[in-house]
């Protein structure tokens, strides 16, 4: 299985930093990385699909770039809503694995 | 759009057996992959099975191979996870989630079941 690797696993940032977490994938992945968004008792919401793709309805401000085996979730202006937990999640085979998150608090 | 409401969580001792369900509406149930996740505080997210009924393509983790059984009633709308042989490393929320499309994500989720497998 192709392992996923985030960082941080943590971070606390203010409302308006700009904000990056990374991925990495234990091997080459093209661009099949996907991104997402998991507020408390929720289920994770997609926001980004084949790397750079954004999800329809998702703001603007978030933007995913990366190939290979590294990836970049980037928030450029980070908003209250957005404080939550982020997960990296492999398509490229099966079986599709995930990161262990990133979880974005309040500074 | 689509829809997906879950089903069927609950209390469950070790060695017993649940069956979720999972309703869709509003999208064409056979034209997608559908997919249980779970999320359970040990392993994180992780798909235990999917299905895609144009291929009969069926998709079991190792975690839970030999002990869960996915299905779909197309004329239903619905997905279902028979499990058996349940251990304590099983409880977690189950969701129901549909692929984008092969390879894209899963862009619809449920809001999730719990299962809890205790003694």
């Amino acid at each position: 299985d192709i392992q996923m690797t985030q960082s941080p696993s943590s971070l606390s940032a203010s409302v308006g930093d700009r904000v990056l977490i990374t991925c990495r994938a234990s091997q080459s992945i093209s661009n099949y990385l996907n991104w997402y968004q998991q507020k408390p008792g929720k289920a994770p919401k997609l926001l980004i699909y084949a790397a750079s793709s954004l999800q329809s309805g998702v703001p603007s401000r978030f933007s995913g770039s990366g190939s290979g085996t590294d990836f970049t979730l980037t928030i450029s202006s980070l908003q209250p809503e957005d404080f939550a937990t982020y997960y990296c999640q492999q398509s490229d085979s099966t079986p599709p694995t995930f990161g262990q998150g990133t979880k974005v608090e309040i500074k | 759009q689509g829809l997906l409401v879950e089903s069927g969580g609950g209390l469950v001792k070790p060695g017993g057996s649940l069956r979720l369900s999972c309703a869709a509406s509003g999208f064409t149930f056979s034209d997608f992959y559908m997919n249980w996740i779970r999320q359970t505080p040990g392993k994180g997210l992780e798909c235990v099975a999917y299905i895609y009924s144009r291929t009969s393509t069926i998709y079991y983790a190792d975690s839970v191979k030999g002990r869960f059984t996915i299905s779909r009633d197309t004329a239903k709308n619905s997905l279902y996870l028979q499990m058996n042989s349940l251990r304590v490393d099983d409880t977690g929320i189950y969701y129901c989630a549909r692929d984008k499309y092969p390879r894209a994500g899963f862009d619809h989720w449920g809001q999730g079941t719990l299962v809890t497998v205790s003694s």
